[in-house]
């Protein structure tokens, strides 16, 4: 993989359904993944910034895993909410490069 | 959280004309801000890693005589989009990385959606 990649493209789940998302990244001189939750007009907000192979991190029912080896990372919401909706990044950080590649997003919208 | 302010939020200008936009870091130092773009359907691409004090260092096929990136204090990063035509309208955001970190969050603004007529 030379890019970072995001599946689904978007996403449509009613109140209460959990679901996830997947990052993509290259595994190659893997330095760190970060997840973001862009809501639309707003600024792109940090979820997560994970670096070691196997790491789980939890925010509220916002869950992320990470698997350097193989290059993926999956976002998990639990009991989706409708302000849940929102397009969720991820971005991979690798090599000595500070700077970040980022995926094309997940578009989440969560109905009543 | 640590703020980031980016305004205009939308700029509308005609061709040739120059367009500036900002972008503060409102409650934090910010040595190192990053200006990307966003055009339909793509991801947010890198444009160029502003450095205060120092020249911007440009990714590749960004012009740096279209695009002027000035970081003259911790606090402030500029683009300045010169002779400005319909082919850069776009989504441009801008975001700093607090000081000390590689991997640490980045805080973005809000975003300034250009369009060129």
């Amino acid at each position: 993989i030379l890019n970072v990649e995001q599946s689904p493209q978007s996403l449509h789940v009613q109140e209460g359904d959990s679901t996830n998302f997947t990052c993509s990244f290259p595994s190659s001189n893997f330095y760190a993944l970060h997840w973001y939750r862009w809501e639309t007009a707003k600024s792109p907000e940090a979820l997560f910034v994970m670096t070691l192979n196997g790491d789980e991190k939890k925010k509220g029912r916002i869950s992320a895993t990470l698997n350097t080896k193989e290059g993926y990372s999956y976002l998990y919401i639990k009991g989706s909410q409708p302000e849940d909706s929102a397009t969720y990044l991820c971005a991979s950080n690798t090599g000595t490069a500070s700077k970040l590649t980022f995926g094309t997003g997940t578009r989440l919208q969560v109905t009543l | 959280g640590a703020v980031v302010s980016q305004h205009p939020s939308r700029v509308i200008c005609k061709s040739g004309t120059s367009v500036k936009i900002e972008c503060r870091s409102l409650d934090f130092q910010a040595t190192t801000m990053f200006w990307y773009r966003q055009f339909p359907k793509q991801s947010l691409m890198l444009m160029a890693t502003s450095n205060e004090g120092s020249k911007a260092t440009y990714e590749q096929g960004v012009e740096k005589d279209k695009f002027l990136i000035n970081h003259a204090s911790l606090t402030l990063s500029t683009l300045t989009v010169t002779s400005a035509h319909p082919e850069d309208s776009s989504f441009y955001i801008c975001s700093a990385r607090a000081a000390g970190t590689r991997t640490g969050e980045l805080f973005f603004g809000e975003g300034s959606r250009l369009t060129v007529l």
